[in-house]
């Protein structure tokens, strides 16, 4: 158990529809990270927050959003599904804003089926 | 646009022997280098680093070199152990737009055979 949480593990929905993806990160961190992992591909960057504020933005789609809450939990929301959104989606958490990646902790992530 | 490329989607080593994992790079401003690992139904795990000002990095089983003039780096294990068998990630830290971006490889997944 690497200390974040991600839920659901699984997640199984049709094209159009819209979820969210929590993750609780470890205890003591105040960074939270989203990156996506399509089939055969490395992670991709989505965003970043740093104790409830938007910290970095990456290649994430206008259709997705994400928050981090006052208890440091974040969700990132997924809409208008499409097939290619299908993925594993990781989060990973750290004490320092501007940790170069020594400090990333991830979760196991939530894998996404779009049908 | 891949920063970080992995050429070799597998890579499979007998126990004992040495593995050679290789990663490429396209971005000058990238300052730090990464290795993490990965197993199966787990989230990826920090495993080596070097900086760029370095070219060899050790850390008991594992050294990574870093060739900066060719933009390639890579991972050497030796000797090579079941328990390594993984996915590997290269990943590369820049300084961009306020923050620090951490930027993956597609991995190289490494089967060790006993």
């Amino acid at each position: 158990d690497s200390g974040v949480t991600q839920t659901p593990k699984h997640l199984i929905t049709a094209t159009g529809q819209r979820v969210t993806l929590r993750c609780s990160p470890r205890s003591g961190d105040l960074s939270v990270y989203w990156y996506q992992q399509s089939l055969d591909q490395g992670l991709q960057f989505l965003i970043q927050y740093y104790n409830g504020e938007e910290r970095a933005k990456g290649n994430i789609l206008e259709r997705f959003s994400a928050q981090q809450f006052p208890d440091l939990h974040s969700e990132l929301n997924l809409s208008s599904l499409e097939l290619g959104d299908s993925a594993l989606y990781f989060c990973a958490s750290s004490v320092e804003p501007r940790d170069r990646g020594h400090g990333y902790t991830f979760g196991s992530g939530t894998r996404l089926t779009v049908v | 646009d891949q920063q970080v490329k992995q050429n070799s989607p597998s890579l499979s080593v007998q126990e004992g022997r040495i593995s050679i994992l290789n990663c490429d790079y396209t971005n000058s401003m990238f300052d730090y280098f990464l290795w993490y690992k990965k197993y199966p139904a787990e989230g990826p795990t920090f495993l080596i680093s070097i900086s760029s000002i370095k070219d060899k990095n050790e850390d008991g089983r594992f050294t990574v070199f870093l060739n900066k003039s060719a933009k390639h780096l890579s991972l050497h294990i030796v000797p090579s152990q079941p328990g390594d068998s993984a996915v590997y990630f290269c990943a590369a830290s820049a300084w961009m737009d306020s923050s620090y971006k951490l930027i993956f490889g597609s991995g190289t997944r490494l089967l060790v055979r006993p």
